[in-house]
């Protein structure tokens, strides 16, 4: 079992560009949550997908925006980045959005 | 709206020494609270959920306790590679979601 996994590892963008970040929840998962950490910091949520809908978001901006596919795999997009969005991106999966989450790696993203 | 407090904020134990890691928590309704371990630059890793103020769990080292408003986590004679922070993180009652809203985190260094 691969557990969750998390693409690109390290990111580097300038401010206003896009990004997307992708994530392949572990076995047997169908619920993806995104979090996103600053350095010092606890993650704080920016939204759970369950049946490829946005099912709860947290207090993110519009700029955030996700996807969720048949595969149960997810995407998280940032559109117009900000030197603020540099932090640990975090993807977790759980099964039927009650059980624990289990996180990946994460994916570093500096904005410069 | 659900708060999680982690005390201390950082914790130097020496090998052996017993300590005990704090959360205090308040939220409408627990459905569950979580233990994580996260390494630096790492994704946190899941230790323990408890759904009850009474419960107990234990995996090694570590055992997690539960009352109605904190959870206390007691590492027994620790080594050097229990250092690491340690998140605790609350779910709220149905109807409030499915996020997980996290402490900022103890950070414990356990030296030889």
């Amino acid at each position: 079992d691969a557990g969750v996994t998390q693409s690109p590892t390290h990111l580097i963008k300038t401010r206003g560009q896009q990004v997307t970040l992708r994530c392949s929840p572990k076995s047997g998962h169908d619920t993806v949550s995104w979090y996103q950490q600053a350095l010092g910091q606890g993650p704080q949520f920016i939204f759970q997908y369950y049946e490829e809908e946005e099912r709860q978001r947290g207090n993110f901006p519009d700029r955030f925006s996700g996807h969720q596919f048949p595969n149960y795999s997810s995407e998280l997009n940032v559109n117009a980045l900000l030197l603020g969005d540099s932090a640990l991106y975090l993807c977790a999966s759980s099964w039927d959005r009650t059980t624990e989450a289990f996180f990946g790696q994460g994916t570093r993203l500096t904005v410069v | 709206e659900d708060q999680v407090t982690q005390s201390p904020e950082a914790l130097r134990l020496q090998e052996g020494e017993s300590s005990s890691l704090n959360c205090s928590y308040t939220v409408s309704g627990l459905r569950g609270l979580f233990w994580y371990r996260q390494d630096p630059g790492k994704g946190p890793e899941f230790l323990f959920t408890l759904y009850s103020a009474g419960e107990e769990k234990e995996k090694e080292r570590l055992k997690a306790t539960l009352t109605k408003k904190e959870s206390f986590l007691h590492i027994t004679a620790p080594k050097p590679e229990d250092s690491a922070t340690y998140l605790c993180a609350v779910q709220g009652a149905p109807g409030s979601g499915y996020a997980l809203n996290f402490g900022k985190g103890t950070s414990l260094l356990v030296t030889p």
